[in-house]
């Protein structure tokens, strides 16, 4: 099985300041096809995950553009550029190429400072 | 608008079983592959079993390989997962999620004495 590891597992940032979160896969992420199958997800407090990127950098609808997602082979990283009080949670990592199983990362919670 | 609305959890002995459901609603539920992912209150996300398009294919964590049977009905919009032989490390929150893109609110089974 893949192995997701993220850091930090804990991210205490001021608002209006810049976050980063690394995932790393313990093999490559690129597919067959060519395609890089790695996904980013927000899990606020009390609430369902909700998918912010697929394939590594594809925002999903509705997530604002201080969100930004990158990275090649193993190495993956989620930004967000300023911080707002909304975006306090648990961000996971996942790989959708070499399945089954998915795999997740263990989870980074960032919190306000 | 999407929705997934799970339901059927809830409080069973160990050896029991529990058939939750998933209500699809907003979007060509037989074109989707769907998930089960489960999360024990405050830890990470665990994928456990998928299931594509028309059913025809299905695969599963090893954790619950053999005692969890995925299935769907197209024609009602409607996931399924059967879980038997339960046992204490089954606790936890089960989404239901379509192509990981849209979750549910997440059914809460427990599995005590």
């Amino acid at each position: 099985d893949v192995v997701m590891t993220q850091s930090p597992l804990s991210l205490p940032v001021t608002l209006g300041q810049p976050a980063s979160i690394s995932c790393r896969s313990s093999q490559s992420l690129v597919h067959s096809d060519g395609n890089t199958y790695l996904s980013w997800f927000q899990q606020r407090p009390g609430q369902s995950p909700r998918r912010l990127f697929y394939r590594v950098s594809n925002r999903d609808s509705g997530v604002p553009d201080r969100f930004s997602g990158s990275g090649s082979g193993t190495d993956f990283t989620l930004k967000i550029s300023r911080v707002e009080a909304e975006d306090v949670g648990v961000y996971y990592c996942m790989q959708g190429t070499h399945w089954p199983p998915w795999t997740f990362g263990q989870g980074t919670k960032v919190e306000i400072k | 608008e999407v929705q997934l609305v799970e339901s059927g959890g809830g409080l069973v002995q160990p050896g029991g079983s529990l058939r939750l459901s998933c209500a699809a609603s907003g979007f060509t539920f037989s074109s989707q592959r769907m998930h089960w992912v489960r999360q024990v209150p405050g830890k990470g996300l665990v994928w456990v079993s998928h299931i594509n398009s028309d059913g025809s294919g299905a695969t599963y964590a090893d954790s619950v390989k053999g005692r969890f049977t995925i299935s769907r009905d197209n024609a009602k919009s409607n996931l399924y997962l059967q879980m038997n032989s339960l046992r204490a490390e089954d606790t936890a929150v089960y989404y239901c999620a379509g192509g990981f893109d849209n979750w549910g609110q997440g059914t809460l089974v427990t599995v005590s004495s």
